[in-house]
């Protein structure tokens, strides 16, 4: 079975910090996705990797960055975490050719205080 | 602007008592539609790709069907195991992102 691993499924920040959340997958999937997920709004889609050292830009990208230096570990950083980050974050990848069938990690709820 | 919009919010059933979900989406050449569903404290995982109308797809008792404009997500004598937030997704043929619709949480007693 695919495994997305997300390393915290509780994480509480204070306004400023620097937060990094980590996303491991096992399958040797090419494309990984950061999603967050707010009730009313969705899924939407933060950045997106098809490649190691790729990034691109999803919908609501600012505020927020990636690196993607080893093909199954994808991270998103927040430079500098604001109140209005708060929510559940949300790692996916799929593989090549794929990129419709997502296999998504459990989420981390992030609290921005 | 590509908009996905799924009803009701919210669903509450006895066991048994089959109903739809609807997911209705505007996008400029769909490429295809999917369905996921979410248990609480757990990542989405995938149900359903639909590709053309009138194309279905059935997983026990889910089935899923396609119009030009919108998506059903059948659910005949549900479960209380069926119980989670079923979301619906859109890709269109010249993009490369799925787009999410807000989800239906259903709520299946026994």
């Amino acid at each position: 079975d695919v495994k997305v691993t997300q390393s915290s499924r509780y994480l509480v920040k204070r306004t400023g910090e620097k937060v990094f959340l980590e996303c491991v997958q096992d399958m040797d999937h090419e494309n990984m996705f950061w999603y967050r997920q707010d009730p009313g709004l969705g899924l939407r889609l933060i950045y997106f990797s098809y490649d190691v050292k790729m990034k691109e830009k999803g919908d609501i990208p600012e505020g927020y960055s990636v690196s993607r230096e080893k093909k199954e570990r994808f991270s998103l950083i927040l430079e500098s975490a604001s109140t209005n980050q708060t929510s559940m974050y949300l790692c996916a990848s799929s593989p090549s050719g794929s990129d419709e069938k997502l296999f998504f990690g459990s989420g981390t709820q992030l609290s921005v205080l | 602007e590509d908009q996905v919009t799924q009803s009701p919010e919210a669903l509450r059933l006895q066991e048994g008592e089959s109903s739809s979900l609807n997911c209705s989406y505007t996008v400029s050449g769909l490429r295809g539609l999917f369905w996921y569903r979410q248990d609480p404290g757990k990542g989405p995982e995938f149900l359903f790709t639909l590709y053309s109308a009138g194309e279905e797809k059935e997983k026990e008792r889910l089935k899923a069907t396609l119009t030009k404009k919108e998506s059903f997500l059948h659910i005949t004598a549900p479960k209380p195991e069926d119980s989670a937030t079923y979301l619906c997704a859109v890709i269109k043929a010249a993009g490369n992102k799925l787009t999410f619709g807000g989800g239906t949480r259903v709520l299946v007693k026994p």
